[in-house]
């Protein structure tokens, strides 16, 4: 078992809808939560990071942690056709020797105009 | 300000032959991490280097090795191409303020190696 997972997708809405992306985690020692975007053959983009539990919002986009249920969540308001890439949530932890990040495998989003 | 920055963009290798890729941090940053990423997975960690040293490494063989210089760049050397090397490697900087530990990471657009 994947120690971050994440459903694949495609994820296929249309302009204007809200947009929920999620994933889950078995490791508890998780705290630091990251989302990313990536463009077809580009580098992901770090869109937004928490720590522990919580809601963070910046503009339309919303992340959500709930530790105790080992579950993150990105939301998006108002999806844009440019809003169309890979979503990739990562995490590590809070530990001076592990500050790999560990990646789940990507939610491709389709934005229809 | 530049971001990360990455070279080659792309590479071309045949089984058996070794290959160097390069980063250079995003300005301020002194940490850096290399990963592999397979095409429709997400990245895997292969190594971090801080103050010229591997601090961290993840799963990946001794084939696989790395150098960071005093100007913080890296470099990523793999030896004895094997086909399933073919992927895109992306670097990603950090900074290390003594006593602020930002554990975001900024990642470069990759080169994408092909082993034929």
């Amino acid at each position: 078992q994947k120690e971050v997972e994440q459903d694949p997708g495609p994820l296929s809405v249309p302009e204007g809808a809200i947009v929920s992306l999620n994933c889950t985690y078995s490791n508890s020692a998780f705290q630091y939560f990251m989302w990313y975007r990536q463009y077809s053959r580009k580098g992901p983009e770090l869109l937004m990071y928490t720590y522990s539990s919580g809601n963070k919002e910046d503009g339309r986009f919303t992340a959500q942690v709930d530790k105790s249920s080992k579950y993150i969540s990105l939301f998006i308001r108002d999806s844009q056709p440019s809003d169309s890439a890979t979503y990739l949530c990562a995490m590590n932890q809070m530990d001076t020797g592990r500050r790999a990040l560990t990646f789940g495998s990507g939610t491709r989003l389709q934005v229809q105009p | 300000d530049a971001g990360v920055t990455q070279s080659p963009t792309h590479l071309i290798k045949t089984r058996g032959q070794q290959v160097t890729l390069r980063c250079s941090p995003k300005s301020g940053h002194d940490t850096v991490s290399w990963y592999q990423q397979a095409l429709g997975q997400g990245p895997q960690f292969i190594f971090q280097y801080y103050e010229e040293e591997e601090r961290q490494r993840g799963n990946f063989p001794d084939r696989f090795s790395g150098h960071q210089f005093p100007n913080y760049s890296s470099e990523l050397n793999v030896n004895a191409l094997l086909l399933g090397d073919s992927a895109l490697y992306l670097c990603a900087s950090s900074p290390e303020r003594s006593g602020v530990f930002s554990y975001e990471q900024y990642f470069g657009p990759g080169t994408r190696l092909t082993v034929t």
